[in-house]
């Protein structure tokens, strides 16, 4: 069975500043790795995924994450965070060569930026 | 291209009324899912399709049925809506080839009284 775990359930940033989600995973084959982004009343955006090859990842809007298969750990970053980026995130883990690409959620987290 | 279109987007119920929730995707995917968003725990997968004529239970599936009658369309219907149902409904879809990254509609707010 695979699990998400994402650590603060809300984060609190000022503008400008570093951000930083927290995600981890457990998953007994190499896992897909995924960040959405759901901004109010929206559906869920993909922000960036890690299938294979390179383990740190860029994705739209100027996050990034890195994969680190030892620290089972997918944490999405952005150097200076922007009133826009205001959101849930949710982290997400696919199991490679399910039949059907069945994703596992995290509980999301409520970003907040202050300006 | 409008993407992953949802009807309704807001929809009040009393328990034990019925209705039929409506996905319609023009991307030509194969694959179609219908997650619940609850405070707190994420999405979780209520039932999907892999294809045309074809729909399987996911994490959550009881209370719900499906239909998936034509490619584009995906349809999730409530018999006897109960209260622990209220609830956002996302639908989804993804290609078979790139099934990885799935495509999400704006969603229905659901409210059972």
């Amino acid at each position: 069975a695979q699990s998400v775990t994402q650590l603060g359930s809300h984060v609190s940033v000022s503008e400008g500043a570093l951000v930083l989600l927290r995600c981890n995973y457990s998953s007994s084959v190499p896992p897909y790795l995924f960040w959405y982004v759901q901004y109010p009343n929206q559906g869920l955006q993909l922000l960036l995924k890690y299938t294979t090859g390179a383990t740190l990842v860029k994705g739209i809007n100027g996050f990034e994450a890195e994969f680190k298969k030892s620290e089972t750990s997918f944490h999405l970053t952005k150097p200076s965070a922007h009133m826009s980026d205001a959101a849930e995130y949710f982290c997400a883990v696919s199991r490679y060569g399910t039949s059907y690409g069945k994703l596992t959620f995290g509980q999301g987290t409520i970003l907040t930026v202050h300006p | 291209n409008a993407g992953v279109t949802q009807t309704p987007k807001f929809r009040v119920l009393k328990t034990g009324q019925s209705m039929t929730l409506l996905c319609a995707q023009d991307m030509n995917h194969e694959y179609m899912y219908w997650y619940r968003q609850d405070p707190g725990m994420g999405l979780r997968l209520i039932h999907y399709s892999v294809g045309e004529g074809t729909t399987a239970k996911g994490e959550v599936p009881d209370g719900y049925n499906v239909s998936r009658l034509k490619k584009q369309n995906f349809l999730l219907g409530l018999e006897s809506a109960a209260p622990s149902q209220t609830s956002v409904y996302f639908c989804a879809s993804s290609y078979e080839r790139r099934r990885d990254t799935q495509y999400f509609g704006p969603g229905t707010r659901l409210t059972v009284l």
